[in-house]
């Protein structure tokens, strides 16, 4: 079993919708947690970063962790046709490694 | 600063046939990374450098080979290559701190990634 789950299916939006996009993790040692955004043909780029339990907002998006539940969350919202990309989840274990999910797909539709 | 730089872009190899996959890094960064990236397989870890000198396994490093070249490069290696081994590579630097906990600081930046076709 992957340190970090995320059910790797494509998610199709309405321009304008909120996206909603989810991970699990079995270790509870993990703290710090982050979102990737991956546009088709290049490298993932950080779009959110936490630490712990919270949430964390930056313009339109909206990163949650739930320690209890071992639950991250990104949400998307007012979402624009330039938001399509996929989306994987991190978070950071021994010796800076990252285990990742496995990415959604999302397309918003203009 | 161009961050993370890689080449080739793209490659095609016949099975067999060897070849490196080249990793350049500018911003001064103690650790470096190889990610292999298949469909409905995420981003899976290859071979990563915590420090210049060290080289340590990652998820996946059957068939490949890493060189720590300085603190800017860090090469990947396929000496016989075969189809198994057909995916999008990429390279990622960070600059981890002693502790290696994490934080904002450390996060990994990803280059442009080096598409490989094993016929």
């Amino acid at each position: 079993q992957k340190e970090v789950e995320q059910d790797p299916g494509p998610l199709s939006v309405p321009e304008g919708a909120i996206v909603s996009l989810n991970c699990t993790y079995s270790n509870s040692a993990f703290q710090y947690f982050m979102w990737y955004r991956q546009y088709s043909r290049k490298g993932p780029e950080l779009l959110m970063y936490t630490y712990s339990s919270g949430n964390k907002e930056d313009g339109r998006f909206t990163a949650q962790v739930d320690k209890s539940s071992k639950y991250i969350s990104l949400f998307i919202r007012d979402s624009q046709p330039s938001d399509s990309a996929t989306y994987l989840c991190a978070s950071i274990y021994g010796n800076n490694r990252l285990a990742f999910g496995k990415g959604n797909q999302v397309v918003v539709i203009p | 600063n161009a961050g993370v730089t890689q080449t080739p872009k793209f490659q095609v190899l016949k099975t067999g046939q060897s070849m490196t996959l080249q990793c350049a890094q500018d911003m001064n960064h103690n650790s470096m990374y190889w990610y292999r990236q298949d469909p409905g397989m995420g981003l899976r870890l290859i071979y990563y450098s915590a420090s210049e000198g060290t080289t340590d396994k990652g998820e996946v490093p059957n068939g490949y080979n890493v060189s720590r070249l300085n603190k800017r490069e860090f090469s990947l290696r396929l000496e016989s290559a075969a189809p198994s081994q057909t995916s999008v590579y990429f390279c990622a630097s960070s600059d981890s701190g002693t502790s290696g906990r994490g934080g904002y600081q450390e996060t990994q930046y990803f280059g442009p990634g080096t598409r490989l076709l094993v016929l």
